[in-house]
């Protein structure tokens, strides 16, 4: 596998399920990030991780809960979520600091979630 | 708080025009990036640019960064269908981490 995936690609899920979303990047970055995707509205950035701890939540709803256990992977625990949560999830990784750097982000494909 | 403002929105054209993206903010940005999303697939990292005044070429596409680095430019010569998707553009503040997208501009190439 290379650069970032994830999985599942599609999910459907009702309001009182409990599901999780798993993001795996293969290029030796030291940063992490959750993005929610919505028709008609720029990329809403979520959650940040830089060398597995959280430094970004951007007034994420507590139904959404993210778990990094290492600088490779990424999960975003989803419970008693609300039909208007339905959106592509997308999950990114970046190489942060160092000379010339400028965190340049590289994404995964995205989970397409539909909450009924 | 930063904000990217992108135009058009939308746009459709004929296989062959040439066409310009724009992506301007009242903000300075330490570098600006450009990204291409296509159906079912997450953005794809096209350009980098970091110096006010920067032009960048990538065969037939021109990107330009503003020389006071508040606004950048997509310019596609002889379009394809191939060219069609989701044109994002995302600005980083100096030191920041977080990159601030524009709404996309949503691209036709019609055969």
């Amino acid at each position: 596998e290379t650069g970032v995936t994830q999985t599942p690609r599609h999910l459907v899920m009702g309001m009182t399920n409990k599901k999780s979303l798993k993001c795996e990047q293969h290029l030796g970055h030291n940063a992490m990030y959750w993005y929610k995707q919505s028709a008609k509205k720029p990329l809403e950035l979520m959650f940040v991780y830089n060398f597995k701890e959280q430094t970004e939540n951007n007034s994420v709803p507590s139904r959404f809960s993210p778990e990094c256990p290492n600088s490779s992977h990424l999960f975003l625990h989803l419970h008693t979520l609300q039909p208007e949560d339905s959106a592509l999830y997308l999950c990114a990784s970046s190489q942060v600091g160092g000379r010339g750097s400028y965190n340049e982000q590289f994404f995964g494909p995205g989970t397409r979630l539909t909450v009924l | 708080t930063q904000l990217l403002e992108q135009s058009p929105q939308f746009l459709s054209i004929q296989e062959g025009e040439n066409l310009t993206v724009y992506c301007n903010s009242s903000s300075v940005f330490s570098s600006l990036q450009w990204y291409r999303q296509e159906p079912g697939e997450g953005p794809v990292l096209l350009v980098t640019v970091v110096t006010g005044g920067e032009v960048k070429k990538l065969k037939r596409l021109t990107f330009q960064f503003g020389d006071a680095r508040k606004d950048s430019s997509l310019h596609i010569t002889a379009a394809q269908p191939g060219d069609t998707g989701l044109y994002l553009c995302a600005g980083a503040g100096q030191g920041a981490q977080k990159l601030v997208f524009g709404q996309g501009t949503r691209l036709t190439i019609n055969p």
